[in-house]
């Protein structure tokens, strides 16, 4: 029921562009991406709910395709703050399952 | 902003122990929940709770583990008889249904370590 994320981990320089993506071997209710600091709560960052959507704010943006088997989360001109570990999720029934994490770190 | 809150913060204890675990979450949300995660590790699903009863729970969450909701707002983790793999983040959420989608977006507590010597 996990789903699976790749990559498991990523380094970019500030500036660089990065995808994430999540995967399910079955058809995911809604997709919903969280970005978690060291030592910190996850923080929410975008829910998707249809098939085809995209949507997105400032330089983070995220894709849930047709199926609603994958989605990607994109990183573009990746800032110093970008870095932490990101988590998709789903929810089954009344249970939130967090995808497997990436973890995103950015270098000067 | 509407804030999930937990305490304590960090709590350190004896192997064998008992540790309540507190959270208070968003007061307008209704679905409330426990999540642990072992240092380095995944975020994982210990129980969901809706309408003062468990709606859903992992197979993490055995008979060692119970959770409450002792008054109007709080929302109780009990961990009976600590073991030392206890030991990890646990965090407080809780979500309301986004309207017209079904969707839960859930609200996270920053956490409450737990150290099991």
């Amino acid at each position: 029921q996990q789903p699976v994320q790749s990559p498991q981990a990523v380094i970019l320089r500030e500036g660089e562009d990065a995808v994430i993506n999540c995967s399910s071997s079955k058809a995911l209710y809604s997709v919903h991406w969280y970005r978690q600091k060291h030592g910190e709560a996850p923080i929410f960052l975008m829910i998707l709910l249809k098939g085809g959507e995209q949507k997105g704010h400032d330089k983070i943006s995220a894709s849930f395709n047709e199926k609603k088997q994958q989605s990607s989360l994109y990183l573009t001109a990746s800032q110093l703050s970008y870095s932490g570990t990101y988590f998709c999720g789903t929810t089954t029934g009344n249970q939130f399952y967090f995808g497997t994490g990436t973890s995103l770190t950015v270098i000067p | 902003e509407p804030e999930v809150t937990q305490t304590p913060s960090h709590q350190v204890t004896q192997m064998g122990q008992e540790v309540i675990l507190r959270c208070v979450p968003i007061s307008n949300h209704l679905y409330f929940y426990w999540y642990r995660q072992i240092l380095g590790q995944k975020v994982e699903f210990l129980v969901s709770f809706y309408n003062n009863e468990i709606s859903e729970k992992s197979e993490i969450f055995d008979d060692q583990f119970s959770v409450e909701r002792p008054d109007g707002s709080n929302f109780t983790l009990k961990i009976r008889s600590t073991k030392l793999e206890d030991s990890a983040m646990y965090f407080c959420a809780s979500s309301e249904v986004l309207r017209g989608s079904g969707a839960n977006v859930l609200t996270f507590g920053a956490g409450s370590r737990l150290t099991v010597l």
